[in-house]
């Protein structure tokens, strides 16, 4: 079964420092990774997917990430974190085979940047 | 461009009402879905559709139940409201299934069954 984890379910950083949410993925194949933010009462809003090619992924709001096949991981980062960038933050991989690619979620890891 | 629209935002139901939750999208999109989001849980799709006239079942659908009589609108119906349907409901849709593009959300639905 394909599925997603995100090992930590709270993450603090200090304004400034670099930032790193962690994602593990087991999947058939290649996979499709993408990550969300959801910041409250609103909904999921898209940051950076990863389909093939380049490890490093750039994409909104300064934020990156860093696909590692050997190590199944799909780890995402900034190098200066915000207040504002504070918010839950989801890791997805699209099931290939499945309910006509639904996503499959990680349960979310809460950022927190104190000033 | 609005993307996708979910009402109402918030609604309060006692248990055994039924009501639609709404969803429409205005970028043409094939495949819609609807998703619930539960503490700790991270989101389950509760049941997809790929194009008008075409629905089917997700991980969690009992309880439920869509249609899709057009492209652009895809409602969530609860047939009789459970406090175990307390939940946020997201609506999102994408360019066709199996795509490496992403799903587009809705700002959600957060019901509550008393």
């Amino acid at each position: 079964a394909q599925s997603v984890a995100q090992p930590e379910d709270q993450v603090n950083v200090a304004e400034g420092n670099p930032l790193t949410v962690k994602c593990t993925y087991s999947v058939s194949g290649n996979p499709y990774l993408f990550w969300y933010v959801q910041y409250p009462n609103r909904g999921l809003q898209f940051l950076l997917k990863y389909i093939t090619g380049d490890n490093l992924v750039k994409g909104s709001y300064g934020f990156e990430a860093e696909f590692n096949k050997s190590q199944t991981s799909f780890h995402l980062k900034k190098p200066s974190a915000l207040v504002s960038d504070s918010a839950l933050y989801f890791c997805a991989v699209r099931d290939l085979y499945n309910q006509g690619g639904k996503l499959i979620f990680g349960q979310g890891t809460e950022l927190s940047v104190k000033p | 461009n609005a993307g996708v629209t979910q009402t109402p935002k918030f609604q309060v139901l006692k248990t055994g009402q039924s009501m639609t939750l709404q969803c429409a999208q205005d970028m043409n999109h094939e495949y819609m879905s609807w998703y619930r989001q539960d503490p700790g849980m991270g989101l389950r799709l509760i049941h997809y559709s790929v194009g008008a006239g075409i629905t089917d079942q997700g991980e969690v659908p009992n309880g439920y139940n869509v249609s899709r009589s057009t492209t652009e609108d895809f409602p969530l119906r609860l047939l009789s409201a459970a406090p175990s349907q307390t939940s946020v409901y997201f609506c999102a849709s994408s360019y066709g299934q199996y795509s490496n593009q992403p799903q587009h959300f809705g700002d959600g639905t957060r019901l509550s069954i008393l």
